[in-house]
């Protein structure tokens, strides 16, 4: 089975400090994401990357950067932390295959708090 | 661009009856579909999936999709709730060729009654 594994479950962080998630999966997946999760918005996607030290921007990537040094592992970091940036924090990799796409698979998720 | 609506926000069952969860999309390309459930402070697990085989689509605790491209609807379905479906649901498109990011609905919550 797939496992996405993230480095902390909950986190709570002051405001400015810099932040660092950090997700791991363990199937040589090409395609890795990161999203935020909050109520009635469903998930949007903040950065995704398709290759080792490849990324590019999904759709809310204000505040975030993400740095991918090693195909398992992709990391979101907030550079600045802000309390709008008070969220649950999801990670997932796929399956790259030309034209098909796959389903992602979901790491349990961060609960960050910024105060 | 594609886009997904749940219709429903929250969906309330008594436990054995029918649950039916309705999807709506959007895309200028044949698009993959997909049923995800999330139960409290966990992470998504994937229910089911359509990728232009066949229209009915089974998936796992005896949750089933159809793909309907003249209604474009993705709507889930299952015949007998149980206490454990308990979660939140979210229908998910893909997008065009080559695209590999998903595009996420709102969710839907669906809560059990005993």
């Amino acid at each position: 089975d797939v496992k996405v594994t993230q480095s902390s479950r909950y986190l709570v962080k002051r405001t400015g400090e810099k932040v660092f998630l950090e997700c791991v999966q363990d199937m040589d997946h090409e395609n890795m994401f990161w999203y935020r999760q909050d109520p009635g918005l469903g998930l949007r996607l903040i950065y995704f990357s398709y290759d080792v030290k490849m990324k590019e921007k999904g759709d809310i990537p204000e505040g975030y950067s993400v740095s991918r040094e090693k195909k398992e592992r992709f990391s979101l970091i907030l550079e600045s932390a802000s309390t709008n940036q008070t969220s649950m924090y999801l990670c997932a990799s796929s399956r790259f295959a030309g034209t098909v796409t796959y389903e992602q698979y979901f790491g349990p998720g961060t609960r960050l708090t910024v105060t | 661009a594609q886009s997904v609506t749940q219709l429903d926000s929250h969906v309330s069952v008594s436990e054995g009856t029918p649950v039916l969860l309705r999807c709506n999309y959007s895309s200028s390309y044949s698009p993959s579909l997909f049923w995800y459930v999330q139960h409290p402070n966990k992470g998504l697990q994937l229910l089911l999936k359509y990728t232009s085989a066949a229209t009915l689509v089974k998936g796992i605790n005896g949750f089933e999709a159809e793909f309907k491209k003249s209604e474009t609807s993705f709507h889930l379905t299952k015949p007998s709730a149980h206490m454990s479906d308990a979660a939140e649901y979210f229908c998910v498109v893909s997008g065009t060729v080559n695209d590999y990011k998903l595009s996420f609905g709102a969710g839907t919550t669906v809560t059990v009654r005993a």
